[in-house]
Protein backbone atom coordinates (compact mmCIF):
# COMPACT_ATOMS: atom_id res chain seq x y z
CA UNK A 1 0.00 0.00 0.00
CA UNK A 2 1.02 3.28 -0.63
CA UNK A 3 1.99 5.69 2.08
CA UNK A 4 3.22 9.24 1.63
CA UNK A 5 4.38 11.17 4.94
CA UNK A 6 5.00 14.15 5.38
CA UNK A 7 7.58 15.70 8.21
CA UNK A 8 6.88 18.18 10.09
CA UNK A 9 3.41 17.84 10.93
CA UNK A 10 3.16 21.41 12.92
CA UNK A 11 5.91 24.04 12.35
CA UNK A 12 5.63 26.74 14.00
CA UNK A 13 8.15 29.73 12.59
CA UNK A 14 9.31 33.23 12.88
CA UNK A 15 8.88 35.21 10.25
CA UNK A 16 11.94 35.88 8.16
CA UNK A 17 13.25 32.79 9.32
CA UNK A 18 13.78 29.40 6.52
CA UNK A 19 12.37 25.91 6.71
CA UNK A 20 11.43 22.83 4.97
CA UNK A 21 9.02 20.47 4.82
CA UNK A 22 9.76 17.17 3.89
CA UNK A 23 7.38 14.64 1.96
CA UNK A 24 8.43 10.60 1.66
CA UNK A 25 6.19 8.15 -0.47
CA UNK A 26 6.85 4.66 -0.23
CA UNK A 27 6.23 3.29 -4.37
CA UNK A 28 7.54 4.40 -7.93
CA UNK A 29 6.17 7.78 -8.97
CA UNK A 30 7.32 10.24 -10.79
CA UNK A 31 4.44 12.97 -10.38
CA UNK A 32 4.35 14.53 -7.18
CA UNK A 33 1.81 17.83 -6.34
CA UNK A 34 2.40 20.13 -3.70
CA UNK A 35 -1.36 22.16 -2.46
CA UNK A 36 -2.03 24.64 0.15
CA UNK A 37 -5.04 24.59 2.25
CA UNK A 38 -6.18 27.44 4.14
CA UNK A 39 -8.89 26.79 7.36
CA UNK A 40 -12.04 26.14 6.27
CA UNK A 41 -11.06 26.49 2.28
CA UNK A 42 -10.50 23.74 -0.42
CA UNK A 43 -6.82 22.98 -1.80
CA UNK A 44 -5.10 25.15 -3.94
CA UNK A 45 -2.51 23.67 -6.52
CA UNK A 46 1.18 25.24 -5.57
CA UNK A 47 3.55 23.01 -7.92
CA UNK A 48 3.21 19.87 -9.94
CA UNK A 49 6.76 18.30 -10.33
CA UNK A 50 7.00 15.87 -13.41
CA UNK A 51 10.60 14.61 -13.38
CA UNK A 52 13.34 13.34 -11.58
CA UNK A 53 15.20 16.37 -10.37
CA UNK A 54 12.10 19.17 -10.83
CA UNK A 55 12.54 22.19 -9.27
CA UNK A 56 10.14 24.77 -9.29
CA UNK A 57 9.60 28.24 -7.22
CA UNK A 58 7.07 30.47 -6.89
CA UNK A 59 7.61 33.69 -4.31
CA UNK A 60 9.05 32.07 -1.29
CA UNK A 61 8.31 28.92 -1.75
CA UNK A 62 10.13 26.35 -3.63
CA UNK A 63 9.68 22.70 -4.19
CA UNK A 64 12.04 19.83 -5.54
CA UNK A 65 11.40 16.34 -6.48
CA UNK A 66 14.38 13.22 -5.99
CA UNK A 67 11.89 10.14 -7.12
CA UNK A 68 14.97 8.13 -6.53
CA UNK A 69 15.13 8.48 -2.65
CA UNK A 70 11.37 9.04 -3.16
CA UNK A 71 11.99 12.58 -1.93
CA UNK A 72 9.79 15.76 -2.65
CA UNK A 73 10.40 18.88 -0.08
CA UNK A 74 9.09 22.59 -0.02
CA UNK A 75 11.41 24.62 1.13
CA UNK A 76 10.16 28.12 3.11
CA UNK A 77 12.29 31.24 2.36
CA UNK A 78 12.20 34.44 4.65
CA UNK A 79 8.84 33.22 6.10
CA UNK A 80 6.19 35.71 6.37
CA UNK A 81 2.83 35.48 8.14
CA UNK A 82 0.59 34.90 4.81
CA UNK A 83 1.73 31.68 4.18
CA UNK A 84 0.64 30.05 7.01
CA UNK A 85 -1.91 27.48 5.93
CA UNK A 86 -1.70 23.32 5.57
CA UNK A 87 0.30 22.12 2.93
CA UNK A 88 -0.09 18.96 1.56
CA UNK A 89 1.91 16.78 -0.70
CA UNK A 90 0.32 14.38 -3.09
CA UNK A 91 1.76 11.28 -4.87
CA UNK A 92 -0.21 9.84 -8.10
CA UNK A 93 -0.10 7.03 -8.67
CA UNK A 94 -0.47 5.63 -12.53
CA UNK A 95 -1.43 2.23 -12.41
CA UNK A 96 -4.00 2.95 -10.40
CA UNK A 97 -4.70 6.20 -11.72
CA UNK A 98 -5.24 8.10 -8.06
CA UNK A 99 -3.69 10.47 -5.87
CA UNK A 100 -2.78 9.41 -2.08
CA UNK A 101 -2.09 12.85 -0.32
CA UNK A 102 0.20 13.02 2.76
CA UNK A 103 -0.66 13.42 6.39
CA UNK A 104 -0.20 17.57 5.79
CA UNK A 105 1.95 20.22 7.66
CA UNK A 106 0.01 22.79 9.67
CA UNK A 107 2.46 26.05 9.28
CA UNK A 108 1.78 29.32 11.06
CA UNK A 109 4.45 32.02 11.12
CA UNK A 110 4.39 34.06 13.75
CA UNK A 111 4.64 37.93 13.47
CA UNK B 1 -7.35 25.82 -15.30
CA UNK B 2 -11.09 24.11 -14.49
CA UNK B 3 -14.02 25.55 -12.45
CA UNK B 4 -15.20 23.43 -10.25
CA UNK B 5 -18.53 24.00 -8.34
CA UNK B 6 -20.13 22.00 -5.21
CA UNK B 7 -23.84 21.99 -3.73
CA UNK B 8 -24.38 22.26 -0.68
CA UNK B 9 -21.54 24.32 0.61
CA UNK B 10 -22.54 23.15 3.89
CA UNK B 11 -25.34 21.71 5.82
CA UNK B 12 -26.25 20.40 9.33
CA UNK B 13 -28.39 16.85 8.69
CA UNK B 14 -29.62 14.43 11.72
CA UNK B 15 -28.35 11.17 12.36
CA UNK B 16 -30.10 8.49 9.82
CA UNK B 17 -30.81 10.71 6.73
CA UNK B 18 -29.18 11.39 3.48
CA UNK B 19 -27.43 14.12 1.78
CA UNK B 20 -26.79 14.27 -1.94
CA UNK B 21 -23.73 16.59 -2.66
CA UNK B 22 -23.29 18.15 -6.47
CA UNK B 23 -20.35 18.66 -8.36
CA UNK B 24 -20.67 20.85 -11.73
CA UNK B 25 -17.10 20.96 -13.66
CA UNK B 26 -17.06 24.02 -16.40
CA UNK B 27 -15.66 21.52 -18.69
CA UNK B 28 -15.89 17.71 -20.14
CA UNK B 29 -13.36 15.70 -17.53
CA UNK B 30 -13.16 11.69 -18.14
CA UNK B 31 -12.65 11.15 -14.28
CA UNK B 32 -13.66 12.77 -11.18
CA UNK B 33 -12.72 12.28 -7.40
CA UNK B 34 -14.45 12.28 -4.72
CA UNK B 35 -12.97 12.46 -1.42
CA UNK B 36 -13.13 13.23 2.57
CA UNK B 37 -11.37 14.92 4.62
CA UNK B 38 -12.27 14.75 8.51
CA UNK B 39 -11.79 17.85 10.84
CA UNK B 40 -8.17 18.16 10.79
CA UNK B 41 -7.40 15.58 8.84
CA UNK B 42 -6.34 15.01 5.57
CA UNK B 43 -7.77 13.79 2.18
CA UNK B 44 -9.24 10.63 1.93
CA UNK B 45 -10.23 9.27 -1.52
CA UNK B 46 -13.55 7.89 -1.37
CA UNK B 47 -14.19 7.17 -4.84
CA UNK B 48 -13.68 7.65 -8.56
CA UNK B 49 -16.36 8.23 -11.15
CA UNK B 50 -15.83 7.37 -14.79
CA UNK B 51 -18.83 9.03 -16.64
CA UNK B 52 -20.69 5.87 -18.13
CA UNK B 53 -19.75 3.31 -15.62
CA UNK B 54 -20.02 2.22 -12.57
CA UNK B 55 -17.65 4.17 -9.17
CA UNK B 56 -14.65 2.94 -8.23
CA UNK B 57 -14.25 2.79 -4.21
CA UNK B 58 -11.61 2.45 -2.12
CA UNK B 59 -11.14 0.37 0.56
CA UNK B 60 -13.76 1.44 3.69
CA UNK B 61 -16.08 2.40 1.27
CA UNK B 62 -19.12 1.39 -0.47
CA UNK B 63 -21.73 2.24 -2.60
CA UNK B 64 -24.66 1.43 -0.20
CA UNK B 65 -23.45 4.21 2.07
CA UNK B 66 -21.83 6.11 -0.55
CA UNK B 67 -23.68 6.30 -4.22
CA UNK B 68 -22.35 8.06 -7.09
CA UNK B 69 -23.81 9.22 -10.14
CA UNK B 70 -22.06 10.14 -12.88
CA UNK B 71 -24.63 11.23 -15.88
CA UNK B 72 -22.38 13.23 -18.00
CA UNK B 73 -18.55 14.17 -18.58
CA UNK B 74 -19.49 18.04 -16.53
CA UNK B 75 -21.79 16.63 -13.47
CA UNK B 76 -21.94 14.01 -10.74
CA UNK B 77 -23.27 13.70 -7.38
CA UNK B 78 -21.98 11.95 -4.19
CA UNK B 79 -24.35 10.76 -1.36
CA UNK B 80 -24.09 10.34 1.97
CA UNK B 81 -26.41 7.87 3.74
CA UNK B 82 -27.65 6.79 6.48
CA UNK B 83 -25.69 9.60 8.26
CA UNK B 84 -24.23 9.74 11.64
CA UNK B 85 -21.75 12.22 13.46
CA UNK B 86 -18.64 10.01 12.26
CA UNK B 87 -19.65 11.24 8.53
CA UNK B 88 -19.14 15.33 9.70
CA UNK B 89 -16.76 15.75 7.48
CA UNK B 90 -15.87 17.93 4.21
CA UNK B 91 -16.44 16.63 1.16
CA UNK B 92 -14.83 17.57 -2.39
CA UNK B 93 -14.52 16.60 -5.50
CA UNK B 94 -11.82 17.27 -8.09
CA UNK B 95 -10.91 16.34 -12.00
CA UNK B 96 -7.93 16.45 -13.69
CA UNK B 97 -4.52 13.83 -14.34
CA UNK B 98 -1.97 12.75 -16.57
CA UNK B 99 -3.87 11.77 -20.39
CA UNK B 100 -6.93 14.32 -18.90
CA UNK B 101 -7.28 17.94 -20.37
CA UNK B 102 -5.61 18.81 -17.08
CA UNK B 103 -2.16 17.41 -15.94
CA UNK B 104 -2.87 18.80 -12.51
CA UNK B 105 -5.79 18.32 -10.12
CA UNK B 106 -8.39 20.99 -9.13
CA UNK B 107 -11.06 21.16 -6.52
CA UNK B 108 -14.11 22.28 -5.64
CA UNK B 109 -14.71 25.03 -2.71
CA UNK B 110 -15.83 21.52 -0.69
CA UNK B 111 -18.96 21.00 1.22
CA UNK B 112 -19.14 21.28 5.14
CA UNK B 113 -21.20 18.44 6.41
CA UNK B 114 -22.24 18.31 9.75
CA UNK B 115 -24.11 15.41 11.54
CA UNK B 116 -25.92 15.55 14.68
Amino acid sequence: ELKVEQNPLFLSMQEGKNYTIYCNYSTTSDRLYWYRQDPGKSLESLFVLLSNGAVKQEGRLMASLDTKARLSTLHITAAVHDLSATYFCAVFTSGTYKYIFGTGTRLKVLA
Amino acid sequence: SAVISQKPSRDICQRGTSLTIQCQVDSQVTMMFWYRQQPGQSLTLIATANQGSEATYESGFVIDKFPISRPNLTFSTLTVSNMSPEDSSIYLCSVGGPGSSYNEQFFGPGTRLTVL
